[in-house]
């Protein structure tokens, strides 16, 4: 069972760039949700999914997009790179309504 | 402005001894409050939870603790052991039916010393 997988592993993109940082799980979770971890400020949501079809905004969504197709894919846009979305970004999944999230290994991104 | 904060960024404990983190929070419409523990170039695992209904919640060596009226939560770590070093995460939500929405703390790294 691999749980959730994330790709790439690490990228540097050129600013102005459009970028998309790919999730899949295998745990038929509902809901699935996408943070990005800076030093000092600990994770922030981006956005979030409840079910396939439906997407929702997060605490930071600015300069992000997502799209949730199918249960299992989660993927995130950014659709022209800025230097300050430098980070390192989790994507995670839950059964819907269950307090328990599990994430994946994450994806360092490197804006210049 | 930061709803969950850590003030501690970091805290070294010796082996065998109690580890206490800590977090405040400055919502009053958070509900469950939990505990994450991430490994370097890992992400981060669940820990332990506790709803704002209970005052306790114990789960083996870790325990949690909830100070509604000062808004503070606490995590035990007793004993502590080599293989806790690593940075906690404290974080609240809301009453929630579907996607829960997590608020984070900066985290606290854990350095446990023979």
């Amino acid at each position: 069972i691999a749980g959730i997988t994330q790709a790439p592993t690490s990228q540097i993109l050129a600013a102005g760039r459009r970028m998309t940082l790919r999730c899949t799980q295998d745990m038929r979770h509902n809901a699935m949700y996408w943070y990005r971890q800076d030093l000092g400020l600990g994770l922030r949501l981006i956005h979030y999914s409840n079910t396939a079809g439906t997407t929702g905004k997060g605490e930071v969504p600015d300069g992000y997009s997502v799209s949730r197709a199918n249960t299992d894919d989660f993927p995130l846009t950014l659709a022209s790179a800025v230097p300050s979305q430098t980070s390192v970004y989790f994507c995670a999944s839950s059964y819907q309504g269950s307090d328990t999230q599990y994430f994946g290994p994450g994806t360092r991104l490197t804006v210049l | 402005d930061q709803q969950v904060k850590q003030n501690s960024p970091s805290l070294s404990v010796q082996e065998g001894r109690i580890s206490i983190l800590n977090c405040d929070y400055t919502n009053s419409m958070f509900d469950y409050f939990l505990w994450y523990k991430k490994y370097p170039a890992e992400g981060p695992t669940f820990l332990i939870s506790i709803s704002s209904i209970k005052d306790k919640n114990e789960d083996g060596r870790f325990t949690v603790f909830l100070n509604k009226s000062a808004k503070h939560l606490s995590l035990h770590i007793v004993p502590s052991q080599p293989g806790d070093s690593a940075v906690y995460f404290c974080a609240a939500s809301p009453l929630f039916q579907g996607a829960q929405k997590l608020v984070f703390g900066q985290g606290t790294r854990l350095t446990i010393n023979p």
